[in-house]
């Protein structure tokens, strides 16, 4: 089983700052990984897959970086609707699916 | 607009069964692989399991092997999950989800919580 291990677990930025979020795999998934943006009380939105291609409707401010066991997440320009739980998940090795724990994005 | 739609959540004895439900809409649903993964409230994501599009095969999580079956209407474009012998630790929000290319998921539903307590 592939395990996903998200870093740091909280993320404390402001408006406008850089935010990275960092996801590393147990063994190698190639660029096999999606990324989520998931707000109180809603589902989980896609917001990447194959570790850098942007989903439908994901802003241009988010970007995905990585291959094999180490898989970033930038965002450009913080903007409020930006602050959720992000999640990476691979899916080159399953079952099981496998998610990382989350990484929460606060306002400073 | 793809959609997912679930229903049939509830509170439920240890030992009990539910049936969950996804509606699917706005897409061609006998097209795609169908995922359930659930969420206990204020942690993270796991998968449960995953019917191919034509239901020739099921994939399952191993704590709910032997208990949970998913299952699929085609023709009623509807995506199930029977639960059984249910416990505590299975309270979550169960979503279902498409799966969509190679493994990712897109769209999701809203969520349907099922809460295990005697």
């Amino acid at each position: 089983e592939v395990v996903m291990t998200q870093s740091p677990a909280t993320l404390s930025v402001s408006p406008g700052d850089r935010a990275t979020l960092s996801c590393r795999a147990s063994q190698s998934v190639g660029n096999n990984v999606a990324w989520y943006q998931q707000k109180p009380g809603q589902a989980p939105r896609l917001l990447m897959y194959g570790a850098s291609t942007r989903a439908t409707d994901t802003a241009d401010r988010f970007s995905g970086s990585g291959s094999g066991t180490d898989f970033a997440l930038t965002i450009s320009g913080l903007q409020s609707e930006d602050f959720a739980v992000y999640y990476c998940q691979q899916y080159s090795n399953w079952p099981p699916y496998s998610f990382g724990q989350g990484t929460k994005l606060e306002n400073k | 607009q793809p959609q997912l739609v679930e229903s049939g959540g509830g509170v439920v004895h240890p030992g009990g069964s539910l049936r969950l439900s996804c509606a699917a809409s706005g897409f061609n649903f006998k097209d795609y692989g169908m995922h359930w993964v659930r969420q206990v409230p204020g942690r993270g994501l796991e998968w449960v399991a995953i019917i191919r599009y034509n239901a020739n095969s099921e994939y399952y999580t191993d704590s709910v092997k032997g208990r949970f079956t998913i299952s699929r209407d085609n023709s009623k474009h509807m995506l199930y999950l029977q639960m059984n012998r249910l416990r505590s630790e299975d309270t979550a929000v169960y979503f279902c989800a498409r799966k969509k290319g190679v493994g990712w998921f897109d769209p999701w539903g809203q969520g349907t919580l099922v809460t295990v307590s005697s």
